[in-house]
């Protein structure tokens, strides 16, 4: 049973280029998360899909962007690259709720962006 | 909004310790709450999953409590070895299915 996997691992970019992560959920789960990791610090949140549609957003510009396709597989997009957003991200999928009850959140290994 | 904080944010303990990390919450509304390990580079390993319904979890040599009253959670390893040392996140939902609040974690060391 695969788990939650993200490509690229690594890349690195310029600023003022645009970048897209990508994102497949573990078996089963049709709800697609993002978070920015920068060094030394937690996971903030970017933003959710669910039923392709973007459920809930964090504090995060318009620069950010995402999609999740009909096999619940998802991508990030950045736009406009600042240094600031050389960063880890991670894609975390989560199963089905149930009487409204949240499951436990899978994370992939990330994606590391530099950005030059 | 909700925030994480988490105690320590270094450890360095000796081979065969016992230890705890603390993780407190500002708000008690939690659905659950998640410890999440974390090796350097890499993504983030799901531990345990407390239920708010739930007081404590328990997997292997580790073992974690939940108090939603006092807004406060322990992750306690028994024993701890080399291969421990990681950085520890434990983070909580807002509501059901909703974002993750993380606290900042604890970057464990066990020394050999």
């Amino acid at each position: 049973d695969a788990g939650v996997t993200q490509s690229p691992t690594h890349l690195i970019k310029t600023r003022g280029q645009q970048v897209t992560l990508r994102c497949s959920p573990k078996s089963g789960h049709d709800t697609v998360s993002w978070y920015q990791q920068a060094l030394g610090q937690g996971p903030q949140f970017i933003f959710q899909y669910y039923e392709e549609e973007e459920r809930q957003r964090g504090n995060f510009p318009d620069r950010f962007s995402g999609h999740q396709f009909p096999n619940y597989s998802s991508e990030l997009n950045v736009n406009a690259l600042l240094l600031g957003d050389s960063a880890l991200y991670l894609c975390a999928s989560s199963p089905p709720r149930t009487g409204g009850v949240t499951g436990e959140l899978f994370f992939g290994e990330g994606s590391r962006l530099t950005v030059l | 909004k909700q925030e994480v904080t988490q105690i320590p944010a270094a450890l360095s303990v000796p081979e065969g310790e016992n230890l705890v990390l603390n993780c407190s919450f500002t708000d008690s509304a939690i659905y659950n709450l998640q410890w999440f390990r974390q090796d350097p580079g890499k993504g983030l390993t799901s531990l345990l999953l407390i239920q708010s319904s739930q007081r404590e979890q328990t997997s292997g040599r580790l073992n974690a409590s939940l108090d939603k009253s006092s807004g406060r959670s322990t992750l306690y390893i028994a024993a701890s070895q080399p291969g421990d040392s990681a950085t520890y996140l434990c983070a909580v939902p807002e509501t059901s299915g909703s974002r993750l609040t993380f606290g900042e974690g604890t970057q464990l060391t066990v020394n050999p």
